[in-house]
């Protein structure tokens, strides 16, 4: 079935570090992958995305990596701020055309930047 | 305010009572999910709308979850005879999906916060 694991499921970086984050999805015909963030108490919120025709995208501090191959995705964030701690959710979607777009989400990783 | 909005954002009820919440898509937006997501868990898929029909469910949606999306723009979500295990945050998230295809980015809601007590 439709499967996402993602690891950590806690980190702890001093500030200026960097921090990965990986995941895992188990379908195949996956060809989107988001990735949330979410601080206590708000919604979830749109960080970065990439599509499986893409192995890599880079959005200032943040990047994330894509092995289609081995299915697995990784967030990168560089230069780490304490503005930065929160919840963070990767996602996967088998997106075709008029036949559903759900989100698969992994389990988070709670990430806390130590000033 | 222009994003998703939920409505109550918290619920309180006693067990084997109905309740209902309503969903507001960001305006245009075709696609609409239903989350729930519980502590230290991400969102899990229940069900979703392309304007006004419901045309995916998630197995494991109990029969006393209902959805409408009844003009193709607001949502209700209603759970009957509620039991404890459904108490959790129920999420609402919007897109606006092209002919086209391409990237189809999911808004979020601030989500309604159930407790059945």
């Amino acid at each position: 079935g439709e499967n996402v694991e993602q690891h950590p499921s806690t980190l702890s970086v001093q500030e200026g570090d960097s921090a990965v984050i990986k995941c895992t999805y188990s379908d195949s015909a996956s060809n989107y992958f988001p990735w949330y963030k979410q601080e206590l108490g708000k919604r979830p919120q749109l960080i970065i995305d990439i599509r499986s025709n893409v192995g890599e995208k880079k959005d200032q501090r943040i990047a994330v990596t894509l092995n289609k191959t081995a299915k697995h995705f990784s967030l990168h964030i560089t230069e780490t701020q304490p503005e930065d701690s929160a919840v963070y959710f990767c996602a996967a979607r088998r997106a075709v055309y008029n036949q559903g777009g759900k989100l698969i989400f992994g389990q988070g990783t709670e990430l806390s930047v130590k000033p | 305010d222009t994003g998703v909005s939920q409505n109550p954002r918290h619920k309180i009820t006693k067990r084997g009572q109905n309740v209902t919440f309503r969903c507001d898509p960001i305006s245009e937006h075709n696609r609409l999910y239903w989350y729930r997501q519980t502590l230290g868990q991400g969102p899990e898929f229940l069900t979703y709308f392309q304007n006004e029909a419901q045309l995916e469910k998630s197995r494991l949606l109990s029969d006393r979850f209902s959805a409408e999306r009844p003009k193709g723009s607001f949502s209700t979500l209603e759970i009957q005879r509620t039991e404890q295990g459904d108490s959790a945050m129920y999420l609402c998230a919007s897109s606006l999906a092209r002919l086209a295809g391409g990237q189809e980015t999911q808004y979020f809601g601030p989500g309604t916060r159930l407790l059945v007590l």
